[in-house]
């Protein structure tokens, strides 16, 4: 069935470090990948998203790359901040369906 | 405008008791999805409903249930507690079906 392999479960960097965090999904139809950042006591939030039809996206400090061919994507965070601590969520759509398959998440911790 | 609102947020039920959680998404929102959300899982899909019509079931047993009601608020029902179903249950809607998921703060059910 529909799979999504996220790594690693935890990630420490320090202040104005980068993090990475990748997804690997099973479905090579799937063509939506958001991903999800939670805070402490909070529903997830969309903080970015690509299209398959897209290899690379960026918003400010934070990118997603996607590799169809792998079928691989991954979060990079630049110069991180003590408030980007939270944990991260990625997914894949299901074709053919309205549902998401989500990683089992990485935390993120920032040392200031 | 108004974020999705989840009711109750915390709740604790005793094994064999049933639960009924709330959930009223985004004015305008017209599809409403429910997740499971324990530590090591991630987000695991329960079921997603449009104009009050099931359109995706998750891999859920049968003491899972939900409804739509014709102002798009949702429910969802467990019935016959047990151990394993506490969790944070969380509400999401969206206004089109491949668009971002917002997601409620949830519904935390700690089964005793």
């Amino acid at each position: 069935g529909e799979n999504v392999e996220q790594h690693p479960s935890t990630l420490s960097v320090q202040e104005g470090d980068s993090a990475v965090i990748k997804c690997t999904y099973s479905d090579s139809a799937s063509n939506y990948f958001p991903w999800y950042k939670q805070e402490l006591g909070k529903g997830p939030q969309l903080i970015i998203d690509i299209r398959s039809n897209v290899g690379e996206k960026k918003d400010q400090r934070i990118a997603v790359t996607l590799n169809k061919t792998a079928k691989h994507f991954s979060l990079h965070i630049t110069e991180t901040q003590p408030e980007d601590s939270a944990v991260y969520f990625c997914a894949a759509s299901v074709p053919g369906t309205y549902k998401y398959i989500f990683g089992t998440g990485t935390r993120l911790k920032v040392l200031a | 405008k108004a974020g999705v609102t989840q009711t109750p947020r915390y709740l604790i039920k005793t094994r064999g008791q049933q639960v009924t959680l709330s959930c009223s998404p985004i004015s305008g929102h017209r599809s409403v999805s429910w997740y499971q959300q324990t530590p090591g899982q991630g987000l695991q899909f329960l079921f997603e409903y449009f104009s009050e019509t099931q359109r995706n079931k998750g891999n859920f047993p049968g003491r899972f249930s939900g409804r739509q009601f014709s102002n798009s608020r949702s429910e969802m029902n467990v019935s016959t507690l047990e151990l394993g179903d506490s969790a944070l249950y969380l509400c999401a809607s969206s206004e089109s079906n491949t668009g971002e998921l917002f997601f409620g703060e949830g519904s935390r059910l700690t089964v005793l």
